[in-house]
C-alpha cells in the first residue's frame, strides 16, 4: 500500500498568514491527490483533487501544487473559518491512502 | 440536493454484527463508485471499502477483510456495510461517501454514524 506522510502534524498561525502544508507518497502517484478540510464534529469537505484543481465553492486563498512524491497545500490570507484539520489523500491505485492528518490552529 | 444519510450504527458486544445502511439522494446513485471510510475517536480518516458504481468489484481495507461486506442495491439507491465479529478497534464513526465520476477522489460525505464496540 502507498503511505501518505503530512507534515506538521500540528501548525500554529495566525489570521492572514500564508501557511503551506506538505503531503509525500512513498510512490510516484503523479498527480493522484486530493485535499479535506475537516472541523470538529463535521465531515470532511472537498478542497483540491488532482493535486491543483480547486473544487467548486472552494474560495481561491486555497492552491495545491506538486505531482509524483511530493506536494503542498497553501493558504493564503488565513481566515477564521480556515482552523481546521487538513488530510491528504491518492486516489490512484487502491487501496486509497490518507495522511495522518494536520491541524491547523491559532 | 445531493445527500447521504447513515444509519445503523449503534453499541454493541465484540464479536457480534452490525449491518450500516447509507441511502443517497439527489444525483444519479448508479453511476457513481461509492466508499465506505471511518474515523476512530480523535483518529484521522481510514478508507474501509470501496464498491464499483455497477457493484461488479469490491474492495476492502486489509483491517477488515473477512470481515466486513460492502454492498449497494442500486434499485433502492442504497449502500451497505455488513460488519461481523466485531472487535474494539472497529469502534469509529463510519462515512459513507461517494467517489466522483471523474476520478476516485471522495466529492460527497454524509454525517456519519457511529458504532460502537464494547468488550
Amino acid at each position: 500500500d502507498i503511505q501518505m506522510t503530512q507534515s506538521p502534524s500540528t501548525l500554529s498561525a495566525s489570521i492572514g498568514d500564508r501557511v503551506i502544508i506538505t503531503c509525500r507518497a512513498n510512490q510516484n502517484i503523479a498527480t493522484w491527490l486530493a485535499w479535506y478540510q475537516q472541523k470538529p464534529g463535521k465531515a470532511p469537505k472537498l478542497l483540491i483533487y488532482q493535486a491543483s484543481t480547486l473544487e467548486d465553492g472552494v474560495p481561491s486563498r486555497f492552491s495545491g501544487s506538486g505531482s509524483g512524491t511530493e506536494f503542498t497545500l497553501t493558504i493564503s490570507g488565513l481566515q477564521p473559518d480556515d482552523f481546521a484539520t487538513y488530510y491528504c489523500q491518492h486516489y490512484n491505485p487502491y487501496p486509497y491512502t490518507f495522511g495522518q492528518g494536520t491541524k491547523l490552529e491559532i | 440536493q445531493v445527500q447521504l444519510v447513515e444509519s445503523g450504527g449503534g453499541v454493541v458486544q465484540t464479536g457480534r454484527s452490525l449491518t450500516l445502511s447509507c441511502v443517497a439522494s439527489g444525483f444519479t446513485f448508479s453511476s457513481h463508485g461509492m466508499h465506505w471510510v471511518r474515523q476512530a475517536p480523535g483518529k484521522g480518516l481510514e478508507g474501509v471499502a470501496i464498491i464499483w458504481s455497477d457493484g461488479s468489484k469490491k474492495y476492502h481495507a486489509d483491517s477488515v477483510k473477512g470481515r466486513f461486506t460492502i454492498s449497494r442495491d442500486n434499485s433502492k439507491n442504497t449502500l451497505s456495510l455488513q460488519m461481523n465479529s466485531l472487535r474494539v478497534e472497529d469502534t469509529a464513526l463510519y462515512y459513507c461517501v461517494r467517489e466522483s465520476l471523474t476520478g476516485g477522489y471522495m466529492d460527497v460525505w454524509g454525517k456519519g454514524t457511529t458504532v460502537t464496540v464494547s468488550s
